[in-house]
């Protein structure tokens, strides 16, 4: 499989649940971001790894933790999630470490519900 | 504070009917300029990047351009396929500097 590979697609959760989301790139890059899209607002970033240590954490809440075991492989664990939550989480990979300006290859996200 | 901002927010043509999509920023020092394309239930499918006021990049019927305040996204004769939301982000050149994006423009084609 090529690209940056996200499971699950699809997650529908309590407010009292844990759960985590799965982020697979498969290019060789050296950078992994956690990004946070909501309709009609701009991507916000919550995560940068970079060579698997955390380099960016944009005051993000601490029922968000992130996890990178391995330059390949990032996690989003969640817990006491709130409906506010509910969005599409995209994982993405550059080539560089984040300020080097090369682009960023995006996964197609997971879909998360919180109820 | 970097800046982005995209218009029109929407845009609906008529297949075949050429236009262009704006990206106006503010940054202090441009690194790149991003263009994205995403489909709807996907992520960001990268497109251009830009780096200096003059430069310009071509991809089928896509052409972006860049000055120094702003980056179009011109498309002739757009077809049915071209159908997305266009994604415009800037770096700037700082040691921490962060990729800033707009909300987007939801391009729709009819046939």
């Amino acid at each position: 499989e090529t690209g940056v590979t996200q499971t699950p697609r699809h997650l529908v959760m309590g407010m009292t649940n844990k759960k985590s989301l799965k982020c697979e790139q498969h290019l060789g890059h050296n950078a992994m971001y956690w990004y946070k899209q909501s309709a009609k607002k701009p991507l916000e970033l919550m995560f940068v790894y970079s060579l698997e240590e955390r380099v960016e954490n944009n005051s993000v809440p601490s029922r968000f933790s992130p996890e990178c075991p391995n330059s390949s492989h990032l996690f989003l664990h969640l817990h006491t999630l709130q409906p506010e939550d509910s969005a599409l989480y995209l994982c993405a990979s550059s080539q560089e470490k984040p300020q080097g300006g090369s682009p960023l290859h995006f996964g197609n996200g997971t879909r998360l519900t919180v109820t | 504070e970097d800046q982005v901002t995209q218009s029109p927010e929407a845009l609906r043509l008529q297949e075949g009917e050429s236009s262009s999509l704006n990206c106006s920023y503010t940054v202090s020092g441009l690194r790149g300029l991003f263009w994205y394309r995403q489909d709807p239930g996907k992520g960001p499918e990268f497109l251009f990047t830009l780096y200096s006021a003059g430069e310009e990049k071509e991809k089928e019927r896509l052409k972006a351009t860049l000055t120094k305040k702003e980056s179009f996204l011109h498309i002739t004769a757009p077809k049915p396929e071209d159908s997305a939301t266009y994604l415009c982000a800037v770096q700037g050149s700082g040691a921490n500097s962060k990729l800033t994006f707009g909300k987007g423009i939801t391009l729709s084609v009819r046939p």
